[in-house]
């Protein structure tokens, strides 16, 4: 089955430290989504892309977050510097613009912050 | 996005169908019914989705009633792994024009 893949699965780093995110869509997927998981806020939407162009950042963080996508088959989520608030678990989604179709995930990075 | 209600638990025997009932009474004309899951530690998987016709696919059914207000997923033959928490969603035009936005959802115990 095609999958979402996230890496790394694990991040555990120092306060102040470049934290960068990779995420692999499904092949032929255009649609790319950020989530952020916490137990206080559940899933939150942080970026989309689609075709590569970012549509929609605004439920990220602009001083620290940077969301890209350098081509079809990767985008990256960067933070810098990374603060021990942005302990979470990071999803990366993909689906193809079209009617209907749904949202695959990865299974995440779960990203500590010392 | 029409708001969804779902029971904050259920369980189940394994090898018996799991029925999970969703409400979504605000629905609109275009919106879609999706159902997701959650295991511990592992992303949010895709289970099913429709707009008017009830759906069948190797995981699972779902039946949406004729006025759209509610539906049921519904899982044949409930194994342990199938415990996880599931989530009823209601989106216009489908999830990838836009955010997913996950409720509370109903926590499934499948007990043996």
């Amino acid at each position: 089955d095609a999958r979402v893949t996230q890496t790394p699965r694990h991040k555990v780093t120092e306060m102040g430290q470049e934290v960068t995110m990779r995420c692999q869509p499904i092949l032929g997927h255009n649609t790319v989504f950020w989530y952020r998981q916490t137990m206080m806020q559940g899933l939150e939407l942080l970026a989309y892309f689609r075709n590569r162009a970012p549509l929609d950042d605004s439920g990220m963080p602009k001083d620290r977050f940077s969301a890209e996508m350098p081509d079809a088959t990767l985008a990256t989520l960067k933070i810098q510097p990374s603060e021990p608030r942005d302990s979470a678990v990071y999803f990366c989604a993909s689906a193809l613009r079209q009617g209907g179709q749904p949202q695959h995930f990865g299974d995440g990075t779960r990203l500590s912050i010392l | 996005d029409a708001k969804t209600t779902q029971p904050p638990s259920m369980d189940c025997a394994e090898g018996r169908a799991a029925n999970l009932p969703c409400n979504h009474s605000t629905i609109s004309g275009n919106e879609y019914v999706y159902w997701y899951r959650q295991i511990h530690s592992q992303g949010p998987q895709y289970i099913i989705h429709g707009l008017k016709n009830n759906e069948t696919n190797e995981m699972a059914s779902l039946i949406i009633t004729e006025d759209r207000k509610s539906s049921t997923l519904i899982l044949p033959h409930a194994t342990l792994r199938d415990t996880a928490v599931y989530y009823c969603i209601v989106i216009l035009g489908g999830t990838s024009y836009g955010k997913l936005t996950f409720g509370q959802g109903t926590i499934l115990t499948v007990h043996p």
